[in-house]
Formats: structure tokens, sequence, C-alpha cells
């Protein structure tokens, strides 16, 4: 155990609908990642965020979105939903995530299906 | 911009023989790479990671890995295979993404590893 919280574990849902999914960090960590697991793109980042700022950002649609709250969990919003869109997403945490020193440990995903 | 390379899609090993995963990464700088498992419908686990120092990197399970600056490589062993082994091993270097003051993972494609009894 990660000690990284995901929730929901599974989400089923249609095209066109918006979703959120949630990640708590570990205690004490203050970046939080997404990560998207896809069989045809394999494993990419999406975005990180540093005691609630944005600070990098990857291979992220203008469709999806993410904020991280004063309590430091975050959340990753996907809107209009294509069935392309169907992966896990993984959430990480590190304890400062300014400099590649940081370790990052994994959330046990989401498992997002679009029917 | 940086890669990594996993050559090795799947890998079948018969238990208590020796495994060697292979990875390859191109980065400008001093790589900073990792070791990550992924157990049926879990999530990811490091294993072991390199940063600096000694190229022999011990981690969880048994596992080790060796920093090759020459040949550009990360590979990971481990002496003798466990049926509880079988998952996918991922392969990672972390970029500092120096314009956004962050830094993420980039990672190899997997290798799935079958243990046969």
């Amino acid at each position: 155990d990660s000690g990284v919280t995901q929730t929901p574990k599974h989400l089923i849902t249609a095209t066109g609908q918006r979703v959120t999914l949630r990640c708590s960090p570990r205690s004490g960590d203050l970046s939080v990642y997404w990560y998207q697991q896809s069989l045809d793109q394999g494993l990419q980042f999406l975005i990180q965020y540093y005691n609630g700022e944005e600070r990098a950002k990857g291979n992220i649609l203008e469709r999806f979105s993410a904020q991280q709250f004063p309590d430091l969990h975050s959340e990753l919003n996907l809107s209009s939903l294509e069935l392309g869109d169907s992966a896990l997403y993984f959430c990480a945490s590190s304890v400062a995530g300014l400099a590649v020193l940081d370790t990052q440990y994994f959330g046990p995903g989401t498992r997002l299906t679009v029917l | 911009a940086q890669s990594v390379t996993q050559p090795d899609i799947h890998i079948t090993v018969s238990e208590g023989a020796s495994l060697e995963l292979r990875c390859n990464y191109s980065y400008g700088a001093t790589p900073y790479l990792f070791w990550y498992v992924q157990s049926p419908g879990q999530g990811l686990q490091l294993l072991l990671k390199y940063f600096s120092g000694d190229t022999l990197v011990q981690g969880i399970k048994g596992f080790e890995a060796e920093f090759k600056r020459s040949q550009s490589s990360f590979n990971l062993r481990k002496p003798s295979v466990h049926w509880s082994d079988a998952a996918e091993y991922f392969c990672a270097v972390g970029e500092r993404m120096i314009k956004a003051a962050g830094n993420k993972l980039t990672f190899g494609g997997g290798t799935r590893v079958l243990v046969k009894p």
C-alpha cells in the first residue's frame, strides 16, 4: 500500500458525459501527478500540481482539467468523453516534486470505461 | 526529448530461473531511473531507483538493477524468480521540466513477465 488513495476504483459512463476522479496523496506529500495508461499510448504523464498550483503539463487534452485543493487532494475532470478516453488513470504523489530526485508513489488507479 | 525503450514485450521464465529485463533510455543529462512493477489489477509499485553513486542498485523483492552509462541501459535482474513475480514491469526516467519548475516520469512500454511452474 503506497498511501495514495484513488476513488472510484471503476467508472462506467457514456460518450459525451463528464466524470471526476479523485486522489488523496500520501501524508506530507505536496505534489500530485496524473497519468493515463491505455493500450495504444501506454503510460503517459498528464499533469502535475504542487501545493495547489499547476506545475507541469504533458499531453493532456483540453477536455481534461485538474485541480489541487487546500487539503492537497486532487481531482481530474474529464468532459465530453469519447470511447478513446477509456483507460486506467493513475494518481501519484511525491514529497516536493520540484526536482527529479523525488520519488513518485502511485495509487491503485481508476479504471474508466466509456461506452 | 527523452525516451525509454523496453525491447521485450513479453518474457516467459521458469520458476527458480534468473530474470533480466532490458531498459534503454535516451536522456541528455544525468538520468534518474526507476523500475516499477504492476501486478494484475494493481497500481504501480516502486521496485528500485537510481539517482547517483553506486551503479548497482538493490531494490525490494530481491530485484537489482545496474546503470551503465556507456550503454544507456538500466537493466533489471533477479537471480531466482518466484511465481508471484508474474507481472508487468516498467522502466521510467525522471525529467525535470525546467520552465515549469516541475517534473514528470517518462515510461517505457513495459515488459510482461510470465512465470512457468
